[in-house]
């Protein structure tokens, strides 16, 4: 069965300090995963990444995954109060044609304290 | 240009009730997925819908159905509804033929169940 797990289950950290989230996958026809940010309702898109070894970067969050060992990796630096968040992981399966079906982590909740 | 919207964004029902959550895509898009968010849990997929047919489905009982119209938008139907159907409901659209795309979310609909 396919899943997507990601760790730690939840964080807080100090602003200021750099956070890593991990997101590990075992899934069938992998196509791309990708990384939302969830504060209230609907997850907003961070990065998709589909080739290993290549870092996404934006602003404070960069993002890299290894196909090989099946994870990935959200940094970020300098964190603000308003990184606070729950963040998941999800990787699209399927085949070719309309879009695929996303399986998601249960997420990471990241609590920044002033 | 709207993005995803959904309604209602908050629903009462009872037990044994049946529902009909709507959702209107991103414009330009074609694809309209549903997921299932419990609370503290990453979203579960329960179908995606393109060209007005169902084309994946998740492992949800055939209580969930759904439909799209031609202009792309779709309903989320729930019959005989459970306490365990509680959740945040989201839409998805996206764009097909896409290897990779990211979806985009709406708001949800926060459906309790009591």
């Amino acid at each position: 069965e396919d899943k997507v797990v990601q760790s730690p289950l939840s964080l807080v950290v100090h602003e200021g300090d750099t956070v890593t989230l991990n997101c590990s996958y075992e899934v069938t026809n992998f196509r791309s995963l990708l990384w939302y940010k969830q504060e209230k309702k609907a997850p907003t898109f961070l990065f998709m990444l589909t080739s290993s070894g290549i870092e996404k970067k934006s602003g404070r969050l960069s993002s890299i995954l290894d196909k090989k060992e099946l994870f990935s990796i959200l940094n970020i630096t300098a964190t603000q109060t308003g990184d606070s968040a729950i963040y998941l992981c999800a990787v699209e399966a399927g085949h070719g044609g309309a879009t695929n079906k996303l399986i998601f982590g249960t997420g990471t909740l990241l609590a920044v304290q002033p | 240009d709207a993005g995803v919207t959904q309604s209602p964004t908050h629903l009462i029902k009872t037990r044994g009730q049946q529902v009909t959550l709507r959702c209107s895509p991103k414009s330009g898009h074609d694809t309209v997925s549903w997921y299932q968010q419990a609370l503290g849990q990453g979203p579960q997929f329960i179908f995606q819908y393109y060209e007005e047919e169902e084309r994946q489905r998740g492992n949800f009982p055939d209580r969930f159905s759904g439909h799209q119209f031609p202009n792309y938008s779709s309903e989320l139907n729930v019959n005989a509804l459970l306490l365990g159907d509680s959740a945040l409901y989201l839409c998805a659209s996206s764009l097909s033929g896409t290897a990779g795309t990211e979806a985009f979310f709406g708001q949800g609909t926060r459906l309790t169940v009591v």
